[in-house]
C-alpha cells in the first residue's frame, strides 16, 4: 500500500464549477499535511497546510480527518489557472521533516 | 519567499558519464537539504535528505554509491549522477528547508541517451 494515495484523476469541469479531492494515509503518527499544486514541468508549490480544525484561504478549503486518516481540498469558482497537478504531502515529523508526496490528481479546468 | 536554485536546468549526457546537479539556497541558510526524483506521470520520490557537514540519508532502494552527494555548506548541495544509463532519465528536484517551510528548486531535466 503506498503511504500517501489519491484519487488518480484527471478531474475535467467546467470553469466555476467546486471540485474536491482526496487523500488517504497510511502512516497514523504523521504530524503535517500538506496541498501542493505542480504545474506541467515545473516544481511543486505549497498550496496550503492542512489542520485538523480545516482551513480556508479564498476558494480554496482544506480538511484533515486524523481518525480516518483522510485529507481533502476543496476548490470552489474554479478557473482556468487552477488547471495543475495537485499533490497530498504528508511528513511524518521528526527531525528530518521529510515530505511523502501522493501520485497527483490532474485537474482540468474547462472555458 | 524563499528562492533555492538549481543548475543546470536541463542536461543531456551520454550512458556511462557522470552528471552534477546544484542545488542552492539564495538567500537562507539550510541545514537540510533533500533530493527527489520524478519519472513522467508519477509523483515525486525522496531520494535523499543531506544534511550540512554530515552523510547523505539515503531512502529505501535508493543506490548511495551511484548518487553521491555532498552538502559543503549551508547553501550548497551537490547531487552527482554517476556512470548514468537511460533508466537514470528523470526529472531531479533539490528542495532546502528553513525553520518553517521547504523550498523547491526549479528541477533539473536529466536525459542520458
Amino acid at each position: 500500500r503506498k503511504e500517501v494515495e489519491q484519487d488518480p484523476g484527471p478531474f475535467n469541469v467546467p470553469e466555476g464549477a467546486t471540485v474536491a479531492f482526496n487523500c488517504t494515509y497510511s502512516n497514523s503518527a504523521s504530524q503535517s499535511f500538506f496541498w501542493y499544486r505542480q504545474d506541467c514541468r515545473k516544481e511543486p508549490k505549497l498550496l496550503m497546510s492542512v489542520y485538523s480544525s480545516g482551513n480556508e484561504d479564498g476558494r480554496f478549503t482544506a480538511q484533515l480527518n486524523r481518525a480516518s486518516q483522510y485529507i481533502s481540498l476543496l476548490i470552489r469558482d474554479s478557473k482556468l489557472s487552477d488547471s495543475a497537478t495537485y499533490l497530498c504531502v504528508v511528513s511524518p515529523g521528526g527531525a528530518t521533516n521529510k515530505l511523502i508526496f501522493g501520485t497527483g490528481t490532474l485537474l482540468a479546468v474547462q472555458p | 519567499g524563499a528562492v533555492v536554485s538549481q543548475h543546470p536546468s536541463w542536461v543531456i549526457c551520454k550512458s556511462g558519464t557522470s552528471v552534477k546537479i546544484e542545488c542552492r539556497s539564495l538567500d537562507f541558510q539550510a541545514t537540510t537539504m533533500f533530493w527527489y526524483r520524478q519519472f513522467p506521470k508519477q509523483s515525486l520520490m525522496l531520494m535523499a535528505t543531506s544534511n550540512e557537514g554530515s552523510k547523505a540519508t539515503y531512502e529505501q532502494g535508493v543506490e548511495k554509491d551511484k548518487f553521491l552527494i555532498n552538502h559543503a555548506s549551508l547553501t550548497l548541495s551537490t547531487l552527482t549522477v554517476t556512470s548514468a544509463h537511460p533508466e537514470d532519465s528523470s526529472f531531479y528536484i533539490c528542495s532546502a528547508r528553513n525553520s518553517y517551510e521547504q523550498y523547491f528548486g526549479p528541477g533539473t531535466r536529466l536525459t542520458v541517451t
